[in-house]
């Protein structure tokens, strides 16, 4: 079971640019979740996707930020139009359908914007 | 809405000491409390899980209580060692539909050797 697995690990974008962040979660679990860590904060909740719905995106900023978990492939998250303040470490995890054994994280994407 | 608080916010102790992590929640009503760890530029390795029906859970040198009437949970390190060092997260699950976890602000701790 490779785990959650996010690429690139690392991605630098020019302002004014998309960034795409892939998440494949562990095999057998059907829920994933996004977070970001902004430097020297915690971790906030993004938004939290089953195959082909989106759950819950109360995290998620209002505009240039989408999320998708299609039925085939990983799940995308994508933000438009690239700012400084949108560097940050992004976080994916997913979990079986009931949570109750927890969630699983991913090693990040770390996204610089310059 | 829930908040949750991770006190100290940094410490620093000599190898082979015991501590205790505080973690603090203000709603009682979770589904369960899960501990990580994060080492610097690295993503989070889960520690322990707490079910909101259990007391505690155990995994070699660690130990983790959950108190959800008091909205408290402790994280214990035995025998501390330089390989502990890194930023500890406390979260909690939040029932309902929504499933996510709320996040602490960690605790950094450096173990001295």
């Amino acid at each position: 079971n490779a785990g959650v697995m996010q690429n690139p690990r690392h991605l630098v974008r020019r302002r004014g640019q998309e960034a795409r962040l892939r998440c494949s979660p562990m095999k057998g679990h059907s829920h994933v979740y996004w977070y970001r860590q902004l430097p020297e904060e915690g971790l906030k909740f993004m938004v939290y996707l089953q195959k082909e719905n989106i759950i819950d995106e109360s995290g998620m900023p209002k505009e240039r930020f989408s999320a998708e978990f299609p039925k085939e492939g990983p799940s995308i998250l994508r933000i438009q139009q690239v700012v400084r303040g949108d560097s940050a470490a992004y976080f994916c995890a997913s979990s079986p359908p009931t949570g109750g054994d927890g969630y699983t994280f991913g090693s990040g994407t770390r996204l610089t914007v310059v | 809405k829930q908040e949750v608080t991770q006190i100290p916010a940094a410490l620093s102790v000599p190898e082979g000491e015991n501590l205790v992590l505080n973690c603090s929640f203000t709603d009682s009503a979770i589904y369960n409390l899960q501990w990580f760890r994060q080492d610097p530029g690295k993503g989070l390795t889960s520690l322990l899980l707490i079910q909101s029906s259990q007391r505690e859970q155990t995994s070699g040198r660690l130990n983790a209580s959950l108190d959800k009437s008091s909205g408290r949970s402790t994280l214990y390190i035995a025998a501390s060692q330089p390989g502990d060092s890194a930023t500890y997260l406390c979260a909690v699950r939040v029932g309902g539909a929504t499933n996510k976890l709320i996040f602490g602000t960690g605790t950094l701790l450096a173990v001295q050797p």
